[in-house]
């Protein structure tokens, strides 16, 4: 099955600074990889996902890259904030399945605690 | 109703209890999950549902017990517990977001404590 490594597991930055996560996938059928943030005491939200036919997308301060061949992806968070402050998670989903082809598995990292100090 | 609920939010209970959570979501997603978070494995898998059909049980202890009686709602049915059981027990449903793809969202969780 899929594997999914995730790094550094904390990060500590200055507010204005930049911060980048990596991830690593171990099989290369998996099409779709989205990133959640997690802030303390709340529900993992999506925050930003790429799709394999792609190699960045950006919303905003946030952007993520994807290097097929190498089999891993990146979170960027430029002019870090306070409230980027939580834990990220990668992920990683394999093609389709289920009985209606609509169930989608995700294997997730570990996750990245991000601390973002003034 | 663009959420995933749960219920309840916090749970005590002791080793001998028997007890359930709720998950419900109104998004018309046709496949929902089990999730444990903790410490040591913080998002692990334990159960999919696809259209009612549990379609993936992760090696879970059978003190855990899922059921999915339409496509909204999810229970997940403790008895039996043990003190490392202790956890933030996530369910998430999955459809197409904004992204036009498969997406998950999850619920804010139980807060599990066994005493």
């Amino acid at each position: 099955g899929e594997n999914v490594e995730q790094h550094p597991s904390t990060l500590s930055v200055q507010e204005g600074d930049s911060a980048v996560i990596k991830c690593t996938y171990s099989d290369s059928a998996s099409n779709y990889f989205p990133w959640y943030k997690q802030e303390l005491g709340k529900r993992p939200q999506l925050i930003i996902d790429i799709r394999s036919n792609v190699g960045e997308k950006k919303d905003q301060r946030i952007a993520v890259t994807l290097n097929k061949t190498a089999k891993h992806f990146s979170l960027h968070i430029t002019e870090t904030q306070p409230e980027d402050s939580a834990v990220y998670f990668c992920a990683a989903k394999g093609p389709k399945w289920g009985p209606t082809g609509t169930a989608s598995k995700l294997t997730f990292g570990t996750g990245t605690r991000l601390q973002v100090t003034l | 109703d663009t959420e995933v609920t749960q219920t309840p939010k916090h749970l005590v209970m002791g080793m001998t209890n028997k007890k359930s959570l709720k998950c419900e979501q109104h998004m018309g997603h046709r496949a929902m999950y089990w999730y444990k978070q903790s410490a040591k494995k913080p998002l692990e898998l334990m159960f999919v549902y696809n259209f009612k059909e549990q379609t993936e049980n992760n090696s879970v202890p059978s003190r855990f017990s899922p059921e999915c009686p339409n496509s909204s709602h999810l229970f997940l049915h403790l008895h039996t517990l043990q003190p490392e059981d202790s956890a933030l027990y996530l369910c998430a449903s999955s459809g197409r977001g904004t992204s036009g793809r498969e997406t998950q969202y999850f619920g804010p969780g139980t807060r599990l404590l066994v005493l």
